[in-house]
């Protein structure tokens, strides 16, 4: 099992509909969760940390952790052109020292 | 202050030859990390630094990749006698504690001929 997993797509969604990102890990006693955005040809960039359970709201992102089942998502809503992407999840795995995983990425398309 | 910087932007080398890219950390930040990223593909892990030591260098591809860091703020990541397949954008991202938000630099894209 891979310790950072993610739907690789690529995901379609049309313009100012609500794209669905999601994320599980390995790593039961991780505490910090990250998405990071990354457009072509550039850096990544984050969007979101999320360290408790629940929802985390900023603007048009919404990120929800569930350490019980060990999945975390991004929901972004009114899905806009700009935000077609590659969005990256990152987990801070704890067992025998602290590391940052990153997942694999899904891209994401927003259709006109 | 200033982000994380890498240089050189680009490097173009032949088969054989060794490069060294270098990553200048935001000042204050311990934890350093370098990244291999080839086209179209995720993020490949190659090692990171907590302060000057490297707990995990694991994801070193082969004995031609090596790295350091001095002063907890400068690394360079050396690839010896390269090879076609090392041809990637190599990132490199530093945080306040390893924990913590990565913050990432624009990378070097290295093409070998």
């Amino acid at each position: 099992q891979k310790e950072v997993e993610q739907n690789s797509g690529p995901l379609s969604v049309p313009e100012g509909a609500i794209a669905s990102l999601n994320c599980t890990y390995s790593d039961r006693v991780s505490q910090s969760f990250f998405w990071y955005r990354q457009y072509s040809g550039k850096s990544p960039e984050l969007i979101m940390s999320i360290y408790s359970n629940g929802d985390k709201e900023d603007g048009r992102f919404t990120a929800q952790l569930n350490k019980a089942s060990q999945y975390v998502s991004l929901l972004i809503r009114d899905s806009q052109p700009s935000d077609s992407a590659t969005y990256l999840c990152a987990v801070n795995r704890r067992t025998s020292y602290d590391k940052v995983i990153f997942g694999p990425g899904t891209s994401l398309s927003v259709i006109p | 202050g200033a982000g994380v910087s890498q240089s050189p932007s680009n490097k173009v080398t032949e088969k054989g030859k060794d490069v060294e890219l270098r990553c200048d950390p935001i000042s204050g930040h311990t934890a350093l990390y370098w990244y291999r990223q080839r086209l179209g593909q995720g993020l490949e892990f190659l090692i990171y630094f907590q302060g000057n030591s490297a707990p995990d260098k694991s994801g070193l591809p082969s004995d031609r990749f090596s790295a350091e860091r001095t002063g907890e703020s400068v690394s360079t990541l050396t690839i010896q006698r390269t090879q076609q397949e090392d041809s990637a954008v190599y990132l490199c991202a530093s945080s306040r504690l390893v924990e913590e938000t990565q913050y990432f630099g624009p990378g070097t894209r290295l093409l070998v001929l």
